[in-house]
């Protein structure tokens, strides 16, 4: 069930520029993780961020948690039209797993 | 919304058993349904991808022969672990693909199976 909120739905963006998506939840959570769908093919996991992390990199990516307002967002630096997917989050409460409505994002080349 | 269902939700079976789980697309049509697992505290892992009137396509490391997909409907798919061992025990979440798939198609997920095998 598509539990948490994922913001924006859709992002259109230019080779070069920045991503960032927003992902919400509303319970505690263990840790949150970001998952990217490419087109035809199953998720792909990205990045694990713990409860007691506030943020993370690998390579172009950076996610930030903040417990405080039950949220996480996931940066994108310096776009390629190869990143273009669509984006999800999922937050690990311990019993499991739920997942956010993902971001659609299109970077033009 | 659309919803994804799964069945049975959690399972506990012995050691040498078969166990299927069923995803249903509830109020649409799926050509692409797609398996995980996860282990406690780790990420999701693909395991493969139903089609609907074709075999799965298992990702590698995945047993075919052990992990069993079935995609007999367009909006059914099942998996069926045989002879189940402890190793087996994971949350198994399923999620099916509404229209084109890929960036066009929208992805709705299961809420997942927990096995436990004694």
């Amino acid at each position: 069930s598509q539990q948490g909120e994922e913001d924006p739905q859709a992002l259109s963006i230019q080779e070069g520029e920045n991503a960032t998506m927003n992902c919400s939840y509303k319970t505690s959570i263990n840790n949150l993780q970001w998952y990217r769908q490419n087109s035809g093919r199953g998720l792909v996991h990205l990045i694990l961020i713990r409860s007691n992390e506030r943020e993370k990199h690998s390579g172009r990516l950076r996610v930030t948690l903040d417990t405080s307002k039950k949220s996480s967002s996931l940066l994108i630096t310096a776009s390629r039209a190869a990143d273009t997917a669509s984006y999800f989050c999922a937050t690990d409460a311990g019993n499991m797993l739920t997942f956010g409505g993902g971001t659609r994002l299109m970077v033009k080349p | 919304g659309a919803v994804v269902s799964q069945h049975p939700s959690w399972v506990i079976c012995k050691s040498g058993t078969s166990v299927k789980i069923e995803c249903r697309s509830l109020d649409f049509q799926a050509t692409t349904m797609f398996w995980y697992r996860q282990f406690p505290k780790q990420s999701l892992m693909l395991m493969a991808t139903s089609n609907e009137g074709s075999k799965a396509t298992y990702e590698q490391g995945v047993e075919k022969d052990k992990f069993l997909i079935n995609h007999a409907s367009l909006t059914l798919s099942t998996l069926t672990v045989t002879s189940a061992h402890p190793e087996d025990s994971s949350f198994y979440i399923c999620s099916a693909v509404r229209g084109a798939s890929g960036v066009d198609g929208e992805l709705f997920f299961g809420e997942g199976s927990r096995l436990t095998v004694l």
